[in-house]
């Protein structure tokens, strides 16, 4: 059974039209969960670290919540270079790596 | 640009063959990660380095091995190449070994087996 679980796999919107992407987990005593944004032949760029159910974050159109079994990344009004795989990722409690999610490739069209 | 550097950023080599991989951690950092990315599997882990030890393991075959040099860069080493074993190699490095680090990557090894 996958630890994190990513939906959907693919999302396409238009621009302008806001969406969330989710990312749920079943690690026990999280100690962090992190978001990453992924272009084509690049590597994880990271977003941002949520470490309590609760807690929110912004970057310009994007937001990402917390709760205890899972995260959403709410996109706002997004423009096509938003376009990109999001990748989702947490940190156990008792381990320094983390466990990546599959990601949800998202592609905003003009 | 994470400061993270990796070469080569493409590879080209027959089954059965060893080849290395090398990565430079962004400066200060102590840590250095491993992963592989392919199309199935999404980002696995491999192995971990901190300050020139091993911290920790993950999916990493007995063929694959991996170092950290007294001047923090890591090298790791692929042998007895199979077809399986294309896919994207990325390194990661972040300041320390503590649960709130941030990991930063580079932009990866694209590896091709034939």
């Amino acid at each position: 059974e996958d630890q994190v679980t990513q939906s959907p796999e693919a999302l396409r919107l238009q621009e302008g039209e806001s969406s969330s992407l989710n990312c749920s987990y079943t690690v026990s005593g999280l100690r962090g969960l992190f978001w990453y944004r992924q272009d084509p032949g690049k590597g994880p760029e990271f977003l941002f670290t949520l470490y309590s159910a609760g807690e929110e974050k912004e970057k310009e159109r994007l937001k990402a919540t917390l709760t205890k079994k899972e995260s959403f990344l709410h996109i706002t009004a997004p423009k096509p270079e938003d376009s990109a795989t999001y990748l989702c990722a947490v940190r156990e409690s008792g381990y320094s790596t983390l466990t990546f999610g599959k990601g949800t490739m998202l592609l905003v069209s003009p | 640009d994470s400061g993270v550097t990796q070469t080569p950023k493409h590879l080209i080599t027959a089954t059965g063959q060893r080849v290395t991989l090398r990565c430079s951690p962004r400066s200060g950092d102590l840590s250095v990660y491993w992963y592989q990315q392919s199309l199935d599997q999404g980002l696995q882990f491999l192995i971990q380095y901190y300050n020139g030890e091993e911290r920790a393991k993950g999916n990493i075959l007995e063929r694959f091995s991996a170092q950290q040099f007294p001047d923090l860069h890591s090298e790791l080493n692929l042998s007895s190449l199979e077809l399986g074993d294309s896919a994207l190699y990325f390194c990661a490095s972040s300041v320390g070994n503590t649960p709130g680090n941030i990991q930063y990557f580079g932009a990866g090894t694209r590896l091709s087996v034939l």
